[in-house]
């Protein structure tokens, strides 16, 4: 079964700071990776996904994300967050044949003022 | 363009007690996905539906847990008896055939 790692359950910045949010997967084969976003009382929205081609893959808002196949790794990224980007992310993988999305725990943004 | 509806927002039961949770799809969209989320963790999937065929569910506890998507589009997810662990956030989700999953709002269940 595939498993998503997210490394980071809890992250907490300043606004204007960098980001990088990692993500790794198990599943060696073909995949379609996927960043969700839950900002605080809303549903979870899609903020980018990879499917193949270009493994730099920008989402809305600013983020981007690098798909690196030697490492199993498909990290977050955004150069300055902005106190609007507090919420969960969440890092999904589908791929070997399931169509369901393999989630990984989640990482609670914390932006400062 | 409408998203995934799902209903109720909300749900407290006492334990033992029946429950049952619906979600609309996107417009068009034949596939759809039923997900639990529980406190702390990501979503995990349920069952999976193309059109009103059940094509994996092989995640659903079926001693308790049932679904069903009569006409293709419209799906009732089903807990009886509903135990204290099944507590959690139940996500409705939709698709294309082979595209990406659009999610809805969830339903939150507390069972006492």
């Amino acid at each position: 079964a595939q498993s998503v790692s997210q490394h980071n359950h809890h992250v907490i910045l300043s606004e204007a700071a960098s980001l990088e949010l990692g993500c790794n997967y198990s599943y060696g084969g073909t995949v379609n990776l996927f960043w969700y976003v839950q900002y605080p009382g809303q549903h979870l929205q899609l903020l980018l996904k990879y499917f193949s081609g270009d493994p730099l893959v920008k989402g809305i808002k600013g983020f981007e994300a690098e798909f690196i196949k030697s490492k199993f790794s498909f990290n977050l990224r955004k150069p300055s967050v902005q106190w609007s980007d507090t919420a969960e992310y969440f890092c999904a993988v589908k791929g070997g044949g399931a169509d369901g999305l393999t989630f990984g725990k989640g990482t609670h943004l914390i932006i400062q003022p | 363009e409408a998203g995934v509806v799902q209903s109720p927002r909300y749900k407290i039961i006492e334990k033992k007690q029946p429950v049952a949770f619906w979600c609309n799809p996107i417009s068009g969209h034949n596939t759809l996905y039923w997900y639990r989320q529980n406190l702390g963790q990501g979503p995990e999937l349920l069952i999976r539906y193309e059109n009103e065929e059940a094509v994996d569910d092989s995640q659903l506890p079926k001693d308790r847990f049932s679904a069903e998507r009569l006409k293709g589009v419209d799906s009732t997810l089903k807990i009886q008896p509903a135990e204290l662990g099944d507590s959690a956030v139940y996500l409705c989700a939709s698709s294309e055939r082979v595209g990406t999953q659009y999610f809805g709002p969830g339903t939150r269940l507390l069972v006492l």
